[in-house]
């Protein structure tokens, strides 16, 4: 079946400093879409990629779609102990069955 | 702004009972999910429901799941009988259409215990 992997699995970062995760599926996605975990938290909608080679910004926060449309990233510029949570990808393997990735926890240090 | 409610927001309940969690999903959305999330680990798709039936489900969901929209605004996920495996956090989600750049709608989940 469909397989969604995400990494890394945690990071630990500075506050100010980048903070980059990754999102790989075994079949090509029709979009992606990305959600934020607080801790405790339910998963919230952040952004949706459909276009092959897409790249959204929501300001700090950048969204790459792959060419072949396999992978994903989401780049966060000089992080914030706001931006603390867990980051998820998300592939439909059409409109209505969602494959979530691993997630990768976040963690930032004041 | 509207949003998805669930309850209760936490239950406890013994190996091999009976459970029923709902949720309240935004008045007109169309499309509806349960998902799961074992402490720790990712969220795992459980079933989708459009036009009052069952439109994907998951491996996980097997004869011991079913789903329900009793009325108009509610929208159940009842669990036959409980395993301690079942322990996580359930959540609703609701989509206003199936369109592939809809807003998919979490609801603050539902902790489930099975002792």
């Amino acid at each position: 079946g469909q397989q969604v992997m995400q990494i890394p699995q945690y990071q630990h970062v500075q506050e100010g400093e980048d903070f980059t995760t990754y999102c790989n599926s075994s079949t090509t996605l029709s979009n992606i879409q990305w959600y934020k975990q607080r801790p405790g938290g339910h998963p919230v909608f952040l952004i949706q990629l459909v276009k092959s080679g897409e790249v959204k910004k929501q300001k700090r926060l950048t969204f790459q779609f792959g060419e072949a449309k396999k992978n994903s990233s989401l780049h966060i510029t000089a992080t914030q102990t706001t931006d603390v949570g867990t980051y998820f990808c998300a592939g439909p393997n059409n409109f209505n069955k969602f494959y979530f990735g691993s997630g990768t926890k976040l963690n930032v240090k004041p | 702004e509207p949003e998805v409610t669930q309850t209760p927001s936490h239950q406890v309940t013994q190996m091999g009972q009976e459970v029923i969690l709902r949720c309240v999903p935004i008045s007109n959305h169309l499309y509806f999910y349960w998902y799961r999330q074992i402490l720790g680990q990712k969220v795992e798709f459980l079933v989708s429901f459009y036009n009052n039936e069952i439109s994907e489900k998951s491996e996980i969901f097997d004869d011991q799941f079913s789903v329900e929209r009793p009325d108009g605004s509610n929208f159940t996920l009842k669990i036959r009988s409980t395993k301690l495996e079942d322990s996580a956090m359930y959540f609703c989600a609701s989509r206003l259409t199936g369109g592939a750049s809809d807003t998919q709608y979490f609801g603050p989940g539902t902790r489930l215990t099975v002792l």
